[in-house]
Protein backbone atom coordinates (compact mmCIF):
# COMPACT_ATOMS: atom_id res chain seq x y z
CA UNK A 1 0.00 0.00 0.00
CA UNK A 2 1.51 3.56 -1.16
CA UNK A 3 1.13 5.65 1.57
CA UNK A 4 1.44 9.10 2.67
CA UNK A 5 1.51 9.97 6.11
CA UNK A 6 0.85 13.37 8.32
CA UNK A 7 0.43 14.01 12.44
CA UNK A 8 -3.37 14.71 12.08
CA UNK A 9 -2.05 17.61 15.00
CA UNK A 10 -3.48 19.96 15.89
CA UNK A 11 -0.45 22.16 15.37
CA UNK A 12 -0.65 24.86 17.89
CA UNK A 13 1.70 27.88 17.19
CA UNK A 14 1.34 31.65 18.44
CA UNK A 15 1.42 34.40 15.98
CA UNK A 16 4.53 35.35 13.91
CA UNK A 17 6.37 31.78 15.51
CA UNK A 18 7.22 29.05 12.83
CA UNK A 19 5.16 26.48 12.06
CA UNK A 20 6.87 23.07 11.05
CA UNK A 21 4.62 19.98 9.46
CA UNK A 22 6.09 16.45 8.63
CA UNK A 23 4.80 14.21 6.03
CA UNK A 24 6.29 10.72 5.39
CA UNK A 25 5.78 8.88 2.43
CA UNK A 26 6.54 5.11 1.45
CA UNK A 27 7.08 4.95 -2.30
CA UNK A 28 10.79 5.00 -2.59
CA UNK A 29 10.07 5.83 -6.07
CA UNK A 30 8.32 8.94 -5.62
CA UNK A 31 8.85 12.20 -7.74
CA UNK A 32 6.88 14.92 -6.94
CA UNK A 33 5.86 16.26 -3.65
CA UNK A 34 2.89 19.17 -3.02
CA UNK A 35 1.74 21.05 0.11
CA UNK A 36 -2.07 22.18 -0.24
CA UNK A 37 -3.97 24.33 2.02
CA UNK A 38 -7.61 23.44 2.88
CA UNK A 39 -9.58 25.69 5.00
CA UNK A 40 -12.65 24.36 6.52
CA UNK A 41 -15.45 23.33 3.91
CA UNK A 42 -13.07 24.92 0.68
CA UNK A 43 -11.35 22.72 -2.11
CA UNK A 44 -7.41 22.24 -1.59
CA UNK A 45 -5.16 25.01 -2.78
CA UNK A 46 -1.60 24.27 -4.36
CA UNK A 47 0.80 26.64 -1.73
CA UNK A 48 4.13 24.87 -2.69
CA UNK A 49 5.84 22.25 -4.76
CA UNK A 50 9.19 20.50 -4.65
CA UNK A 51 10.92 17.75 -6.96
CA UNK A 52 14.44 17.44 -5.98
CA UNK A 53 16.07 17.24 -2.51
CA UNK A 54 16.64 20.18 -0.53
CA UNK A 55 14.74 23.58 0.33
CA UNK A 56 12.16 25.40 -1.55
CA UNK A 57 11.82 29.22 -0.36
CA UNK A 58 8.60 30.92 -1.62
CA UNK A 59 7.34 33.49 0.60
CA UNK A 60 7.15 32.69 4.06
CA UNK A 61 7.01 29.33 2.98
CA UNK A 62 9.65 26.44 2.70
CA UNK A 63 9.34 23.36 1.49
CA UNK A 64 12.20 20.74 2.40
CA UNK A 65 12.69 17.31 0.69
CA UNK A 66 14.51 14.02 1.41
CA UNK A 67 14.63 11.87 -0.77
CA UNK A 68 16.90 9.22 1.20
CA UNK A 69 14.87 9.52 4.12
CA UNK A 70 11.36 9.58 2.63
CA UNK A 71 10.00 12.70 3.81
CA UNK A 72 9.12 16.46 3.32
CA UNK A 73 8.34 19.16 5.32
CA UNK A 74 7.19 22.64 5.25
CA UNK A 75 7.80 25.48 7.77
CA UNK A 76 5.58 28.40 7.57
CA UNK A 77 7.24 31.42 8.84
CA UNK A 78 5.47 34.64 10.98
CA UNK A 79 2.96 32.12 11.56
CA UNK A 80 -0.50 34.55 10.98
CA UNK A 81 -3.81 33.84 11.94
CA UNK A 82 -5.19 33.59 8.63
CA UNK A 83 -2.57 30.65 8.06
CA UNK A 84 -4.77 28.00 10.86
CA UNK A 85 -5.94 25.57 8.25
CA UNK A 86 -5.21 22.04 7.31
CA UNK A 87 -2.33 21.43 5.28
CA UNK A 88 -1.87 18.13 2.75
CA UNK A 89 0.94 16.85 2.15
CA UNK A 90 0.53 15.07 -1.76
CA UNK A 91 3.12 12.45 -3.47
CA UNK A 92 3.07 11.68 -7.01
CA UNK A 93 3.74 7.76 -6.42
CA UNK A 94 6.06 6.75 -9.66
CA UNK A 95 4.54 3.92 -10.31
CA UNK A 96 0.76 4.96 -9.78
CA UNK A 97 0.25 7.34 -13.07
CA UNK A 98 0.03 11.01 -12.48
CA UNK A 99 -2.59 10.59 -9.56
CA UNK A 100 -1.96 12.39 -6.47
CA UNK A 101 -2.04 10.51 -3.37
CA UNK A 102 -2.81 12.60 -0.14
CA UNK A 103 -2.04 12.39 3.16
CA UNK A 104 -4.85 13.15 5.81
CA UNK A 105 -3.41 16.63 6.85
CA UNK A 106 -2.08 18.47 9.33
CA UNK A 107 -4.60 20.82 11.29
CA UNK A 108 -2.68 24.28 12.00
CA UNK A 109 -4.54 26.70 14.71
CA UNK A 110 -2.15 29.87 14.87
CA UNK A 111 -3.21 31.55 17.85
CA UNK A 112 -2.89 35.63 18.07
CA UNK B 1 -6.10 34.11 -12.27
CA UNK B 2 -7.66 30.75 -14.11
CA UNK B 3 -10.05 28.66 -12.09
CA UNK B 4 -11.75 25.48 -12.27
CA UNK B 5 -15.65 25.84 -12.12
CA UNK B 6 -17.61 23.38 -10.45
CA UNK B 7 -21.56 23.41 -10.65
CA UNK B 8 -23.56 22.38 -8.37
CA UNK B 9 -22.03 23.66 -5.50
CA UNK B 10 -24.51 21.30 -3.62
CA UNK B 11 -26.46 18.81 -4.30
CA UNK B 12 -29.03 16.60 -2.01
CA UNK B 13 -30.29 13.20 -3.92
CA UNK B 14 -32.50 10.43 -2.80
CA UNK B 15 -30.93 6.90 -2.67
CA UNK B 16 -30.82 5.42 -6.24
CA UNK B 17 -31.04 7.97 -8.03
CA UNK B 18 -28.59 9.39 -10.89
CA UNK B 19 -26.71 12.52 -10.22
CA UNK B 20 -24.08 14.29 -13.08
CA UNK B 21 -21.59 16.16 -11.12
CA UNK B 22 -20.16 18.93 -13.59
CA UNK B 23 -17.02 20.93 -14.33
CA UNK B 24 -14.80 23.33 -16.27
CA UNK B 25 -11.04 22.52 -16.30
CA UNK B 26 -8.67 25.48 -17.21
CA UNK B 27 -8.60 26.12 -20.35
CA UNK B 28 -5.23 25.25 -21.62
CA UNK B 29 -4.85 21.85 -19.17
CA UNK B 30 -4.62 18.59 -21.18
CA UNK B 31 -5.17 16.19 -17.50
CA UNK B 32 -8.50 16.45 -15.51
CA UNK B 33 -9.28 14.01 -12.39
CA UNK B 34 -12.25 13.70 -9.85
CA UNK B 35 -11.27 13.29 -6.30
CA UNK B 36 -13.85 13.14 -3.38
CA UNK B 37 -13.42 13.49 0.26
CA UNK B 38 -16.09 11.84 2.85
CA UNK B 39 -16.22 14.68 5.98
CA UNK B 40 -12.85 14.18 8.31
CA UNK B 41 -11.22 12.30 6.09
CA UNK B 42 -8.11 12.23 3.37
CA UNK B 43 -8.96 13.48 -0.22
CA UNK B 44 -9.12 10.07 -2.26
CA UNK B 45 -8.22 9.65 -5.90
CA UNK B 46 -11.34 8.47 -7.89
CA UNK B 47 -10.02 9.02 -12.15
CA UNK B 48 -8.12 10.47 -14.19
CA UNK B 49 -8.47 11.33 -17.66
CA UNK B 50 -5.95 12.58 -20.37
CA UNK B 51 -6.73 12.46 -24.25
CA UNK B 52 -10.32 11.76 -24.18
CA UNK B 53 -9.91 9.01 -22.56
CA UNK B 54 -9.54 7.52 -18.78
CA UNK B 55 -6.00 6.59 -17.80
CA UNK B 56 -6.39 5.71 -14.63
CA UNK B 57 -8.98 4.72 -11.70
CA UNK B 58 -9.31 3.92 -8.55
CA UNK B 59 -11.05 0.82 -6.46
CA UNK B 60 -13.76 3.54 -5.78
CA UNK B 61 -14.46 4.53 -9.43
CA UNK B 62 -16.72 1.24 -10.14
CA UNK B 63 -19.30 0.38 -12.67
CA UNK B 64 -21.43 3.00 -11.06
CA UNK B 65 -19.25 5.78 -12.09
CA UNK B 66 -18.71 7.17 -14.99
CA UNK B 67 -16.51 10.35 -16.56
CA UNK B 68 -17.77 12.06 -20.02
CA UNK B 69 -15.57 15.31 -21.78
CA UNK B 70 -18.77 16.06 -24.18
CA UNK B 71 -17.15 19.06 -25.48
CA UNK B 72 -14.09 21.17 -25.91
CA UNK B 73 -14.91 22.42 -21.72
CA UNK B 74 -16.80 20.51 -20.00
CA UNK B 75 -15.97 17.33 -17.71
CA UNK B 76 -18.14 15.25 -15.65
CA UNK B 77 -18.99 13.09 -13.49
CA UNK B 78 -22.06 10.86 -13.31
CA UNK B 79 -23.26 8.48 -10.66
CA UNK B 80 -25.88 5.98 -12.32
CA UNK B 81 -27.05 4.64 -8.32
CA UNK B 82 -26.03 6.79 -5.36
CA UNK B 83 -25.66 5.44 -2.21
CA UNK B 84 -25.70 6.51 1.48
CA UNK B 85 -22.13 6.51 1.31
CA UNK B 86 -21.44 8.41 -2.06
CA UNK B 87 -21.87 11.62 0.31
CA UNK B 88 -18.61 13.48 0.10
CA UNK B 89 -17.27 16.66 -1.18
CA UNK B 90 -16.40 15.56 -5.14
CA UNK B 91 -13.21 17.90 -6.05
CA UNK B 92 -12.55 18.21 -9.90
CA UNK B 93 -8.89 18.84 -10.81
CA UNK B 94 -6.88 19.90 -14.04
CA UNK B 95 -2.99 20.17 -14.30
CA UNK B 96 -1.01 21.90 -17.54
CA UNK B 97 1.45 18.47 -17.07
CA UNK B 98 1.17 15.21 -15.87
CA UNK B 99 3.67 15.66 -13.01
CA UNK B 100 2.65 19.25 -11.96
CA UNK B 101 0.28 19.87 -8.79
CA UNK B 102 -2.96 20.48 -9.56
CA UNK B 103 -5.83 23.26 -9.40
CA UNK B 104 -8.54 22.23 -7.95
CA UNK B 105 -12.51 23.56 -8.54
CA UNK B 106 -14.51 24.56 -5.26
CA UNK B 107 -16.36 21.28 -5.13
CA UNK B 108 -19.63 19.96 -5.19
CA UNK B 109 -20.95 18.64 -2.06
CA UNK B 110 -23.30 15.60 -2.73
CA UNK B 111 -25.98 14.35 -0.09
CA UNK B 112 -27.30 11.03 -0.60
CA UNK B 113 -30.51 10.72 1.93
Amino acid sequence: QKEVEQNSGPLSVPEGAIASLNCTYSDRGSQSFFWYRQYSGKSPELIMSIYSNGDKEDGRFTAQLNKASQYVSLLIRDSQPSDSATYLCAVNIQAAGNKLTFGGGTRVLVKP
Amino acid sequence: EPEVTQTPSHQVTQMGQEVILRCVPISNHLYFYWYRQILGQKVEFLVSFYNNEISEKSEIFDDQFSVERPDGSNFTLKIRSTKLEDSAMYFCASSERGNYGYTFGSGTRLTVV
